[in-house]
């Protein structure tokens, strides 16, 4: 799998808006970009996902770079309950008629700090 | 259930003891992966089960570790004569490779062995 490069920490302010970066200059076509974020004491959960378009949902939004080799997650309003640590992923979804067992390898992610 | 079950929550064993960890995926997934994770480090894979294809097993750190998962169902982590080292939070995730599916995983909320 295609490796991910993020920050290792960020800060932010209540309420205010978060960009939360990604390299992945070794992306290939087929890969799709995912992000999860871990709570404290919790499992991961995934956010969001795109593949060459900017992506919405309830959660967050995903710009993506026309070269593909970046990605920005995006919290429009920070709340201190998205402190988290932020994991941006790449995935190649293989066909199904593949056999094939496709792990998902996690980096060490951006760990975003909330301040009120 | 309505999502991914891990049991026990929390296990306490002796060094050389050996532990079993279960996980429940959601109903329908075909894929289920194992993570490690370390207090205060990242995810690390251990297995990945993919329907009745050969598991991949290349995470997995010594022979001390194994899995098995029945069908498309419940899969159970043995460790053998733990070390401290064994020490962390076991995560059990599931996917969906159904038509139209991104590969979105869900977790569970872990398993946090110690070994004393």
């Amino acid at each position: 799998d295609a490796k991910t490069t993020q920050p290792n920490s960020m800060e932010s302010n209540e309420e205010e808006p978060v960009h939360l970066p990604c390299n992945h200059s070794t992306i290939s076509g087929t890969d799709y970009i995912h992000w999860y974020r871990q709570l404290p004491s919790q499992g991961p959960e995934y956010v969001i996902h795109g593949l060459t378009s900017n992506v919405n949902n309830r959660m967050a939004s995903l710009a993506i770079a026309e070269d593909r080799k970046s990605s920005t997650l995006i919290l429009h309003r920070a709340t201190l309950r998205d402190a988290a640590v932020y994991y941006c992923i790449l995935r190649d979804v293989p066909p199904l008629s593949s056999g094939s067992a496709r792990q998902l390898t996690f980096g060490s992610g951006t760990q975003l700090t909330v301040l009120p | 259930g309505a999502g991914v079950s891990q049991s026990p929550s929390n296990k306490v064993t002796e060094k050389g003891k050996d532990v079993e960890l279960r996980c429940d995926p959601i109903s329908g997934h075909t894929a289920l992966y194992w993570y490690r994770q370390r207090l205060g480090q990242g995810l690390e894979f251990l297995i990945y089960f993919q329907g009745n294809s050969a598991p991949d097993k290349s995470g997995l750190p010594s022979d001390r570790f194994s899995a098995e998962r029945t069908g498309e169902s419940v899969s159970t982590l043995t460790i053998q004569r733990t070390q401290q080292e064994d020490s962390a939070v076991y995560l059990c995730a599931s996917s969906s490779r159904g038509q139209g599916s991104t590969g979105e995983l869900f977790f569970g909320e872990g398993s946090r062995l110690t070994v004393l």
